[in-house]
């Protein structure tokens, strides 16, 4: 059972454009949303992270919008750059129930010049 | 401080064989968490280790172990592998963020392990 869906599965935008990636979740009980970034040969690394009681947070250019109601958030990156060229995965977990990360299947960006 | 470090980097092992991968979380963390990465499953989670006891247990079957040492090392151990236990996996630390919260997991380059 996929518990947290992503998509779309790949993107290509333009430098300079809006890249938004979207995931929606089925566990109530879920109230960390995080999102990693992968480029090929690395792990992935933390870039931004919500909990449902705020429903927007921003970090540079990158912005999770959050709809507790819907049990859907999504990643926004700014101004998208080639650098930005990468894999992201959102994920979920539940607070008290330790480190266990539920991740949605990934979705490969690519930022053209 | 250095990274979260996974060693061997690259494994290559046969079908019926046994391996065991190691984990050294960043300096002070305690909590260790493993995960298989494949094309087709995705990230999915192992297990989690938190002072030498395992804290949290993914759905995958018994040949899949590991435990963690005093000094928050860890390691994962695959028994009688199969060709679909050829992955990258990955560990990655935390330091407890209190309150209950989840805390922030960095990590590691990850194992590819292909298994013949």
């Amino acid at each position: 059972q996929q518990q947290v869906k992503q998509s779309p599965q790949s993107l290509i935008v333009q430098k300079g454009g809006i890249s938004i990636i979207n995931c929606a979740y089925e566990n109530t009980a879920f109230d960390y949303f995080p999102w990693y970034q992968q480029f090929p040969g690395k792990g992935p690394a933390l870039l931004i992270a919500i909990r449902p009681d705020v429903s927007e947070k921003k970090e540079g250019r990158f912005t999770i919008s959050f709809n507790k109601s819907a049990k859907q958030f999504s990643l926004h990156i700014m101004d998208s750059q080639p650098g930005d060229s990468a894999t992201y995965f959102c994920a979920a977990s539940k607070e008290g129930g330790g480190n266990k990360l539920t991740f949605g299947t990934g979705t490969q960006l690519k930022v053209e010049l | 401080k250095a990274g979260v470090t996974q060693t061997p980097r690259y494994l290559i092992k046969t079908r019926g064989q046994q391996v065991t991968l190691s984990c050294s979380p960043i300096s002070g963390h305690r909590s260790v968490s493993w995960y298989q990465q494949t094309p087709g499953q995705g990230l999915q989670f192992l297990f989690e280790y938190f002072s030498e006891t395992q804290r949290n247990k993914g759905n995958f079957p018994g040949r899949f172990s590991g435990r963690q040492f005093s000094n928050s090392r860890s390691e994962m151990n695959v028994s009688t592998l199969e060709l679909g236990d050829s992955a990258l996996y990955l560990c990655a630390s935390s330091s407890p963020a209190g309150g209950g919260h989840t805390d922030t997991q960095y990590f590691g380059p990850g194992t590819r392990l292909t298994v013949l």
